[in-house]
């Protein structure tokens, strides 16, 4: 059974930094290109970045690029999401969703979520 | 970027009747889009990619069509767990959602 479970939310001021972790089972992680996708309260589904399954392409959102950091362990089934300078707008649900093989498909497997609140 | 519209935002069903959700992109995605459901409090469910294919253990009153810019989603005779908000999403030039459709019961 594919599970994807996330933690590491939770209360931040603005400007600090979080990281996120989403373990997954009953896949191989290595063989699926992963995504971070968010959900701000009350609002739409917002991707905001995939690495690919051999961990070599990594793309992001404009909105968070050049502060948060996404990365792989296979060897700990894992995928996280570094965030740093966090602003008041990053407060939302963040998802660990499972792509395809290849670049560019659709999320088939999305994890439960974890709420990162960005507050003073 | 492509922006994915829509429509309706909200769409009232009587159960055991058909709804039809539209989805539209502001250039062609050819059939690379996906529609999820979106229950309170739960993570977004796949029900269909490549336009038109439905996902592992989704019921078939679900049925997706169109291509290019034109989509839509039809619920063939509503059940009581379909009344959820549900997204389009394109996968042709990285990955853009729709703002939502909440279907609720009429």
């Amino acid at each position: 059974q594919v599970q994807l479970v996330e933690s590491g939310g939770g209360l931040v001021k603005p400007g600090g930094s979080l990281r996120l972790s989403c373990g997954v089972s009953g896949f191989t992680l290595s063989d699926h290109y992963m995504s971070w996708i968010r959900q701000a309260p009350g609002k739409g589904l917002e991707w905001i970045s995939y690495i690919s399954s051999s961990g070599k392409n990594i793309y992001y959102a404009d909105s968070v690029k050049g502060r948060f950091t996404i990365s792989r362990d296979s060897a700990k089934n894992s995928v996280y999401l570094q965030m740093n300078s966090l602003r008041v707008e990053d407060t939302a649900v963040y998802y660990c969703a499972r792509g395809g093989t290849r670049s560019l498909t659709w999320f088939d497997a999305w994890g439960q979520g974890t709420l990162v609140t960005v507050s003073s | 970027d492509i922006l994915m519209t829509q429509s309706p935002a909200t769409l009232s069903v009587s159960p055991g009747e058909r709804a039809t959700l539209s989805c539209r992109a502001s250039q062609s995605v050819s059939s690379n889009l996906a529609w999820y459901q979106q229950k309170p409090g739960q993570a977004p469910r796949l029900l269909i990619y490549d336009a038109s294919t439905r996902a592992t253990g989704v019921p078939v009153r679900f049925s997706g069509s169109g291509s290019g810019t034109d989509f839509t989603l039809t619920i063939s005779s509503l059940q009581s767990e379909d009344f959820a908000v549900y997204y389009c999403q394109q996968y042709n030039f990285w990955y853009t959602f729709g703002q939502g459709t909440k279907l609720e019961i009429k």
